[in-house]
């Protein structure tokens, strides 16, 4: 059964640092992987995409690698700002042989950016 | 552009009341689903369906039923409502093709008392 794990739970870091997120999976058979940020009280927004044959997606201040043979993926934030300050989910979708099957979600990263 | 609409988005019930979480989406999407978010537990898959008239069984059904006679729309209904279904529900949709990313509706925050 694929599971998701994200460590840590929570992370404090003052304005300006670069942080890295991790995500890890048990089962190297993924079709995509995909990051949400998630504001209190709001749903979820896709930042970034990784197909399972893709190292790495950029968007903005935003880098997400994949390693599918270590069933690991990082979110690198580049000099952080106040507003990145969210709950950052890792989720899994699994290599079925199409494009089908359901997203399993990493319980979450709480990341706090201080001014 | 309004992406996944859920209705309501809060609401309180009783014990043993019914009720159906509405989910609607205007991008012509295949495949849609539904999740529930508990401290601690993450999200978790409910139901999901893979088109018109076709859905099937996520990894907590129990208590929750589902139709999918439009494209657009994918209800969720709680026919005797229990405590232990006090959560937030999310509705998410996308295309049935290619490596494209899931969409999500902004939540119901359903209590039951």
């Amino acid at each position: 059964k694929q599971e998701v794990t994200q460590i840590p739970a929570a992370l404090s870091v003052p304005e300006g640092e670069n942080l890295v997120l991790n995500c890890s999976f048990t089962d190297s058979a993924i079709y995509n992987l995909q990051w949400f940020r998630q504001d209190p009280g709001k749903g979820l927004t896709s930042l970034l995409l990784i197909q399972s044959s893709q190292r790495e997606q950029t968007s903005g201040r935003l880098n997400a690698s994949l390693d599918k043979s270590s069933g690991r993926s990082t979110l690198y934030i580049a000099a952080s700002q106040p507003g990145d300050s969210a709950t950052y989910l890792c989720a899994v979708r699994p290599n079925y042989g199409g494009s089908q099957g359901n997203l399993i979600f990493g319980k979450g990263t709480k990341l706090s950016v201080k001014p | 552009n309004a992406g996944v609409t859920q209705t309501p988005k809060f609401q309180v019930l009783k014990t043993g009341q019914s009720m159906t979480l509405q989910c609607a989406q205007d991008m012509n999407h295949e495949y849609m689903s539904w999740y529930r978010q508990d401290p601690g537990m993450g999200l978790r898959l409910i139901h999901y369906s893979v088109g018109a008239g076709i859905t099937d069984q996520g990894e907590v059904p129990n208590g929750y039923n589902v139709s999918r006679s439009t494209t657009e729309d994918f209800p969720l209904r709680l026919l005797s409502a229990a405590p232990s279904q006090t959560s937030v529900y999310f509705c998410a949709s996308r295309t049935g093709y290619g490596n494209q990313p899931q969409h999500f509706g902004d939540g119901t925050r359903l209590s039951i008392l």
